[in-house]
């Protein structure tokens, strides 16, 4: 079965400092990725997508594509509390195919 | 900004009943999406919509679900008879290059 994979965490991590977060997906064709961040009782955000191999940079947050190793981060910098919430994975699994293929989530914790 | 709006915000309806979702998406958009999140779990996809026929759809969206664009703003999920396991976030999302969500419909069966 074609999956995501996300730690669940929590990732705590002090404020001002990095947060990386990780997923792993199962499906070689995938084309497309995102990140959306979940507040709590809320809607996923899209924070970033991702196409090609290597970083894509927007303000804070830098997401990273390795297509060889299955791979996308996303990496937080100068987190800060209200970057506290679940990060989601997201990837369109099949070439042509649009729905998403969600991970679980990682929880971030940042702290004061 | 545009967003995609979705109503009712909470729906609490009996085991049996048929309820109804509206979305409305991102005007410029041509593809639209619903998707459910049961607590605590992860965001499923059910079904896909492009130029007013079912693009695509997963094994949740069986024949108790149907999907509908009555009018040129206006995107509906319907639930025949709902059961207890119905009861998730329901997040409507609507694709230009990426795919944005409405806030979602909270369905509560009892």
């Amino acid at each position: 079965q074609k999956e995501v994979e996300q730690n669940s965490g929590p990732l705590s991590v002090p404020e001002g400092a990095i947060a990386s977060l990780n997923c792993t997906y199962s499906d070689r064709g995938s084309q497309s990725f995102f990140w959306y961040r979940q507040y709590s009782g809320k809607s996923p955000e899209l924070i970033m997508s991702i196409y090609s191999n290597g970083d894509k940079e927007d303000g804070r947050f830098t997401a990273q594509l390795n297509k060889a190793s299955q791979y996308v981060s996303l990496l937080i910098r100068d987190s800060q509390p209200s970057d506290s919430a679940t990060y989601l994975c997201a990837v369109n699994l099949d070439t042509g195919r649009r729905a998403l293929t969600f991970g679980s989530g990682t929880r971030l914790q940042v702290q004061p | 900004e545009p967003e995609v709006t979705q109503t009712p915000s909470h729906q609490v309806t009996q085991m049996g009943q048929e309820v109804i979702l509206r979305c409305v998406p991102i005007s410029n958009h041509l593809y639209f999406y619903w998707y459910r999140q049961i607590l605590g779990q992860k965001v499923e996809f059910l079904v896909s919509f492009y130029n007013n026929e079912i693009s695509e759809k997963s094994e949740i969206f069986d024949d108790q679900f149907s999907v509908e664009r009555p009018d040129g703003s206006n995107f509906t999920l319907k639930i025949r008879s709902t059961k207890l396991e119905d009861s998730a976030m329901y997040f409507c999302a609507s694709r230009e290059n990426e795919q944005f969500f409405g806030p979602g419909t909270r369905l509560t069966v009892l």
